[in-house]
């Protein structure tokens, strides 16, 4: 079944820590996204990548990194430069300009 | 900046009645996505408007596009508790890949 999975479900991460969430489609999209959501908010985007080995940062980028090596991942480094990085963490893929499907999504709780 | 404001926030509805949520936007919308999120879980595709009076069903939910491409309505009809959730639109401002998200609104459908 062609779809998006993230991993892991749940991470927690003590202050001072980098943290890397995962990011794998097998859909053959060629961009794909990372969002972050937090309560009473919608989502906002991260970073995105266009095509491999290219990304662009959208609106909240920092304290975060990725890296496009390869079609079908795109994984996201919670940096310690993240100063609340706890929030519900959505990555996507489309086609081009097409609709968006989502991973099931990554809770990231700082301890 | 393109804004996507959503009313209303939150929705409490009893079982078999009808309910209308709205996205408004600031700008012209070139592409208005809705989706649907349970908690804790990635976003939904439900349903995708790009022309000035568009209109799209699926199932009980029907999704519109108002002539000047500004607002965008969700209606259920007979709701159910499958309808449960947290319904955001989203919306690209040109010819970008980038979406950007209204707040959502949260739906609750009692017995």
């Amino acid at each position: 079944d062609g779809g998006i999975t993230q991993s892991p479900k749940y991470l927690f991460r003590k202050e001072g820590q980098n943290v890397t969430l995962s990011c794998e489609q097998n859909l053959n999209h060629d961009a794909m996204y990372w969002y972050r959501q937090d309560p009473g908010q919608g989502l906002r985007l991260i970073y995105y990548s266009q095509i491999v080995n290219d990304f662009q940062k959208g609106d909240i980028a920092e304290g975060y990194s990725v890296s496009r090596e390869k079609k079908e991942s795109f994984p996201l480094t919670v940096t310690s430069a993240q100063k609340n990085p706890t929030a519900f963490y959505l990555c996507a893929s489309s086609i081009g300009v097409g609709e968006q499907f989502f991973g099931p999504g990554t809770r990231l709780t700082v301890l | 900046s393109q804004e996507l404001e959503q009313s209303p926030q939150s929705l409490i509805v009893q079982e078999g009645k009808n309910l209308t949520i709205n996205c408004t936007s600031s700008k012209t919308l070139y592409g208005l996505y809705w989706y649907k999120q349970k908690y804790g879980e990635g976003l939904i595709f439900l349903m995708m408007l790009q022309k000035g009076g568009e209109e799209k069903s699926h199932e009980k939910i029907t999704a519109k596009l108002d002539e000047k491409k500004q607002q965008s309505s969700l209606h259920i009809t007979a709701s159910q508790p499958s309808h449960a959730g947290i319904y955001l639109c989203g919306a690209r401002g040109g010819n970008t890949d980038k979406l950007i998200f209204g707040t959502g609104t949260r739906l609750q459908v009692f017995p």
